[in-house]
């Protein structure tokens, strides 16, 4: 198994531009969620999914989209970029119940 | 869900346990208790959970107060690969996946 996989690794923009940050993971779980990680911060909750189509919105989710077509896929959609999304994003997946969460290993975003 | 208060650092001599405390004295009765860690530029890794009574794992012990208000993540022999930030959070099962992760704790094992 690969776990989660998110991809790129490292992206930089320009201000105004859109991208789509992907995430893949392969262990049939039916929650996702994305995370951000700015520089002396813990992790804030952007969006969630608790199974294909379902989604929701987390802490921090003004300028970002997501949709859940599949199981193994949650893309998180930057609209335009701002200065302000420049930050680590993490992907992570788990099944219902106790389990904890599988993170991936971040997208260094980089808005210039 | 409850907060948590964690220290901002704390140290630790490779080979010897490692005690990391965390606060959660609104915890509710259906809350768990769960622990991740990041090391340095790495996504988080889950390490262990409970609710009332002490678990272990692989990786460590937990060890929850008989109030539940406080618990204790002990890594029994720290190595110099145990160095990250130390994430306790306490969640509803079945409830919100809104997870809060505050600042965690700074373990640096020194050699």
């Amino acid at each position: 198994n690969a776990g989660v996989t998110q991809t790129p690794k490292f992206q930089v923009l320009k201000t105004g531009q859109s991208m789509t940050l992907q995430c893949a993971q392969d262990m049939n779980h039916e929650y996702m969620s994305w995370y951000r990680q700015d520089p002396g911060m813990g992790l804030r909750l952007i969006h969630y999914s608790v199974g294909a189509g379902i989604t929701d919105q987390g802490e921090v989710p003004n300028g970002y989209n997501v949709s859940r077509s599949t199981t193994e896929d949650f893309p998180l959609r930057l609209l335009s970029a701002a200065p302000s999304q420049t930050s680590v994003y993490f992907c992570a997946s788990r099944n219902p119940g106790r389990d904890g969460y599988t993170f991936g290993s971040g997208t260094r975003l980089t808005v210039v | 869900d409850a907060k948590t208060t964690q220290p901002p650092s704390m140290d630790c001599a490779e080979g010897r346990a490692a005690n990391l405390p965390c606060n959660h004295s609104t915890i509710s009765g259906n809350e768990y208790v769960y622990w991740y860690r990041q090391i340095h530029s790495q996504g988080p890794q889950y390490i262990i959970h409970g609710l009332k009574n002490n678990e272990t794992n692989e990786m460590a012990s937990l060890i929850i107060t008989e109030d539940r208000k406080s618990s204790t993540l002990i890594l029994p022999h720290a190595t110099l690969r145990d160095t990250a930030v130390y994430y306790c959070i306490v969640r509803v099962v079945g409830g919100s996946e809104k997870l809060v992760f505050g600042k965690g704790t700074k373990l640096t094992v020194n050699p």
